[in-house]
């Protein structure tokens, strides 16, 4: 059965903090995608990636970083969190390729910044 | 450039049939997409359609394809409880998945 899954379902940290978001998937996909989940504006892509080491920018990826070392290991890093990135985070990963390729979805961390 | 619209809320009685409804831009998209989330969880996959179809019939569920007008619907028949959730749908672009914003469905015992 394949599997994305994320290192926390609920986290709460302080403004400024640095805070790590890790996403591990054990399909041997090639993509990982990170986005945000907000209530009235969908799923909104902050960033993904199509390699180890490469990275994209999504439409949101203002106040974001991330890292890819490991082909099945993508992390999410705020550099220094703010109140407006209190959402939902979801990371999903894809196979490359022209067939069907829909994305699988981990659970997803419910970030709290106070 | 690329967006993918849905009404937010749906409520239908249990029995009933749901249609969701969705609109999207980028006719290049070679695969639509229905995706539900359950309370607290991610999304998973719950139907698809290749660009060249018009409709597509899964048990419950029926998707219909409307190339010119770009519109994507998913009809849910005998609607049940269990079926609450958001339901989104996505087109495949180039390189990203776009994801309208998400319609919640109620379902009334």
């Amino acid at each position: 059965d394949v599997k994305v899954t994320q290192s926390s379902r609920y986290l709460v940290k302080r403004t400024g903090e640095k805070v790590f978001l890790e996403c591990v998937q054990d399909m041997d996909h090639e993509n990982m995608f990170w986005y945000r989940q907000d209530p009235g504006l969908g799923l909104r892509l902050i960033y993904f990636s199509y390699d180890v080491k490469m990275k994209e920018k999504g439409d949101i990826p203002e106040g974001y970083s991330v890292s890819r070392e490991k082909k099945e290991r993508f992390s999410l890093i705020l550099e220094s969190a703010s109140t407006n990135q209190t959402s939902m985070y979801l990371c999903a990963s894809t196979v490359v390729g022209t067939g069907r390729n829909e994305q699988y979805f981990g659970p997803g961390t419910r970030l709290t910044v106070t | 450039g690329e967006d993918v619209e849905q009404s937010l809320f749906l409520s239908v009685r249990e029995g009933d049939s749901s249609v969701i409804n969705c609109t999207y831009t980028d006719s290049s998209s070679t695969y639509l997409y229905w995706y539900k989330q359950e309370p607290g969880a991610g999304l998973q996959l719950l139907t698809y359609i290749f660009s060249n179809m018009d409709m597509k019939q899964d048990q419950r569920l029926t998707v219909l394809l409307n190339k010119k007008d770009k519109h994507l619907s998913l009809r849910i028949a005998d609607t049940q409880t269990g079926d609450s959730a958001i339901y989104f749908c996505a087109e495949k672009g180039t390189y990203k998945y776009i994801f309208g914003t998400g319609t919640r469905l109620k379902v009334l015992a």
